[in-house]
């Protein structure tokens, strides 16, 4: 078993480019895919990167995923923020067929 | 486009069974790409996953919750559906379906509240 760790909360201002980690405590981070989803207040999980890297139709290429063997790290990196970007984001991987998600964290757009 | 939605009840009784299915649409649970899960959320905090199923019936279920937990499909309906027997507060939360394998879709949701 393992564990992804996020920070709880990231701000930055609008128009600006803000990067989310996700840290896997054991085993490698390019083991198994990794998803990234947004939750606006109020709203369900909409999936923002699947397969490390992946957008699904409709997410703007201001989203972008990456891995990091190195950091044994996920990375979510948002360009030209706006407020719309106001959210929790999760990570999200793999222990053999079980899912494990990250704490999630909180940007906010100020 | 692929369309999950989740229904049941949205209270049950402390120590009582809950039951929710989802619907697919706009795809085939039949389709051998897909796996089929069950994630919640309880109010305030961060997502848990349930289980997963196949449409040929093998399931992954949570280690936490393995002994209350059943999942079952439905090819000729296009659903699948998951029991939680033995609940109680703690498992008050808002119930999501989802589909992994290539692009993730995933329910909107369904609250299901547990009385203390």
């Amino acid at each position: 078993n393992y564990m992804l760790t996020q920070p709880h909360s990231v701000s930055e201002s609008p128009g600006k480019t803000v990067t989310i980690s996700c840290t896997r405590s054991s085993g490698s981070i390019a083991s198994n895919y990794v998803q990234w989803f947004q939750q606006r207040p109020g709203s369900a999980p909409t999936p923002v990167i699947f397969e490390d890297n992946q957008r699904p139709s409709g997410v703007p290429d201001r989203f972008s995923g990456s891995i990091d063997s190195s950091s044994n790290s996920a990375f979510l990196t948002i360009s030209g923020l706006n407020t719309n970007d106001e959210a929790d984001y999760y990570c999200q991987s793999y222990d053999s067929n079980n899912w494990v998600f990250g704490g999630g964290t909180k940007l906010a757009v100020l | 486009q692929l369309q999950l939605q989740e229904s049941g009840p949205g209270l049950v009784r402390s120590s009582e069974t809950l039951s929710l299915t989802c619907t697919v649409s706009g795809g085939s649970i039949s389709d051998s790409r897909y796996y089929w899960d069950w994630i919640r959320q309880p109010p305030g905090k961060g997502l848990e996953w349930i289980g997963s199923i196949f449409y040929s019936g093998s399931t992954d279920y949570n280690p936490s919750l393995k002994s209350r937990v059943i999942m079952s499909v439905d090819r000729s309906k296009n659903q699948f559906s998951l029991r939680l027997t033995s609940v109680t507060a703690a498992d008050t939360a808002l119930y999501y379906c989802a589909k992994h394998g290539g692009h993730p879709y995933w329910g909107q949701g369904t609250l299901v509240t547990v009385p203390a």
